[in-house]
């Protein structure tokens, strides 16, 4: 079965300094991996995904995500965190196969908490 | 281009109840997910429509039912309302239904169960 887990509950970093959200996913063929972000009472907002092709992904809002095969991860990355990215981050994979085009499964979620 | 929009966005009701939630998706896109949202089991998937037709399904019991109209707008409903149910339900939209593309989400309907 296919899955995805985002180890860390929560992250903190301070205004200014680089963030990192991991994800790491297990899968029976080549994914597809998808970054989503939350705030308070909203819905979910598309970051960025992969696909194929270059393993770093750029997206939205000045993230970006590489993707490592060997490693099986998909790391939201950022160089310079504002407190404006405190929210809830989702790491998804897509599973497909017969009948499963559309699923998303999601990883339990991280908390980013971006300290001025 | 409008997005995604779910009605209602709040929904009080009381258990043995049932509940339709509706979801519009984005103008010319043609899939619909349904996915539910609690603190304990984080996000799950519902069902999936294409085309006026149940494509996939969750691991979630009858009570769960839900159905595409021909403008692709959404519709789910639940019926026998339990505590449990309480949750965020949110809806996403794609143009068609393949692997590669992404879903867009609407705000998401929270709904408590009394």
């Amino acid at each position: 079965a296919q899955s995805v887990a985002q180890p860390e509950d929560q992250v903190n970093v301070a205004e200014g300094n680089p963030l990192t959200v991991k994800c790491t996913y297990s899968v029976s063929g080549n994914p597809y991996l998808f970054w989503y972000v939350q705030y308070p009472n909203r819905g979910l907002q598309f970051l960025l995904k992969y696909i194929t092709g270059d393993n770093l992904v750029k997206g939205s809002y000045g993230f970006e995500a590489e993707f490592n095969k060997s490693q099986t991860s998909f790391h939201l990355k950022k160089p310079s965190a504002l407190v404006s990215d405190s929210a809830l981050y989702f790491c998804a994979v897509r599973e497909f196969g017969s009948g499963n085009t559309g699923k998303l499964i999601f990883g339990q979620g991280t908390t980013l908490q971006v300290k001025p | 281009k409008a997005g995604v929009t779910q009605t209602p966005r709040y929904l009080i009701k009381t258990r043995g109840q049932q509940v339709t939630l509706s979801c519009s998706p984005i103008s010319g896109h043609r899939s619909v997910s349904w996915y539910q949202q609690t603190p304990g089991q984080g996000l799950q998937f519902l069902f999936e429509y294409f085309s006026e037709t149940q494509r996939n399904k969750g691991n979630f019991p009858g009570r769960f039912s839900g159905r595409q109209f021909s403008n692709s707008r959404s519709e789910m409903n639940v019926s026998t309302l339990e505590l449990g149910d309480s949750a965020l339900y949110l809806c996403a939209s794609s143009l068609l239904s393949q692997g590669q593309e992404t879903q867009y989400f609407g705000p998401g309907t929270r709904l408590l169960v009394l």
